[in-house]
């Protein structure tokens, strides 16, 4: 199974900082990586597909990048509503996997 | 628009069996992969099984495989997911998602979700 890990677990960055989320997998995924947005008590939500394609309806704040093994989410400048946590998930092989998530809060 | 709903979450035994439903609209069931992912109570998210669009193969993950069963019914527009011989590892909500349209596993809709218990 392709493992994928997430850096930091956790962040408390202030509103309007830049905050820059990376992902590690295990093997490489070409571009076979999404990003996903899951507020408390909510279902996750599609922010970024094939490692930097923006979901249609997502704030353009939001933007992914990288290839092979090593990926990034960014936001450019944080806003209240963007707390929440954020997995990353390769789609290369089965079976999928997600990464562990990084919980984002505000300073 | 795409709504997912799942129902037939609840507590069960460890041993029993329990089935999920997920009942679609705003699109065809038949047109679309659609996987099950669930998540532990706190933890993160683990993808458990899918059905592509023509069913032409399912798969599973290893924690689940040859006590889960993923299938679909077009006419009802619905995805089912038969649990057997479950396990308190199991214990989870389950979601019911739709693969986007792009090329790949990703996932662009998901349902509300279901809490499964298994506990004795």
């Amino acid at each position: 199974d392709i493992q994928m890990t997430q850096s930091p677990s956790t962040l408390s960055p202030s509103v309007g900082d830049r905050v820059t989320i990376t992902c590690r997998a295990s093997q490489s995924l070409n571009s076979w990586l999404a990003w996903y947005q899951q507020k408390p008590g909510k279902a996750p939500n599609l922010l970024i597909y094939k490692a930097s394609r923006l979901e249609s309806g997502v704030p353009s704040r939001f933007s992914g990048s990288g290839f092979g093994t090593e990926f990034t989410l960014t936001i450019s400048s944080l806003q209240p509503d963007d707390v929440a946590t954020y997995y990353c998930q390769q789609y290369n092989h089965y079976p999928l996997t997600f990464g562990g998530g990084t919980k984002v809060e505000i300073k | 628009q795409v709504q997912l709903v799942e129902s037939g979450g609840g507590v069960v035994q460890p041993g029993r069996s329990l089935r999920l439903s997920c009942a679609a609209s705003g699109f065809s069931v038949s047109n679309y992969a659609m996987h099950w992912v669930r998540q532990s109570p706190g933890k993160g998210l683990e993808w458990v099984a899918v059905i592509p669009y023509d069913e032409t193969y399912k798969n599973y993950a290893d924690s689940v495989k040859g006590r889960f069963t993923i299938s679909r019914d077009s006419s009802k527009n619905t995805m089912y997911l038969q649990m057997n011989s479950l396990k308190r590892e199991d214990s989870a909500v389950y979601y019911c998602t739709r693969e986007g349209a792009d090329t790949g596993s990703y996932i662009d809709h998901w349902g509300q979700g279901t809490l499964v218990t298994v506990s004795s």
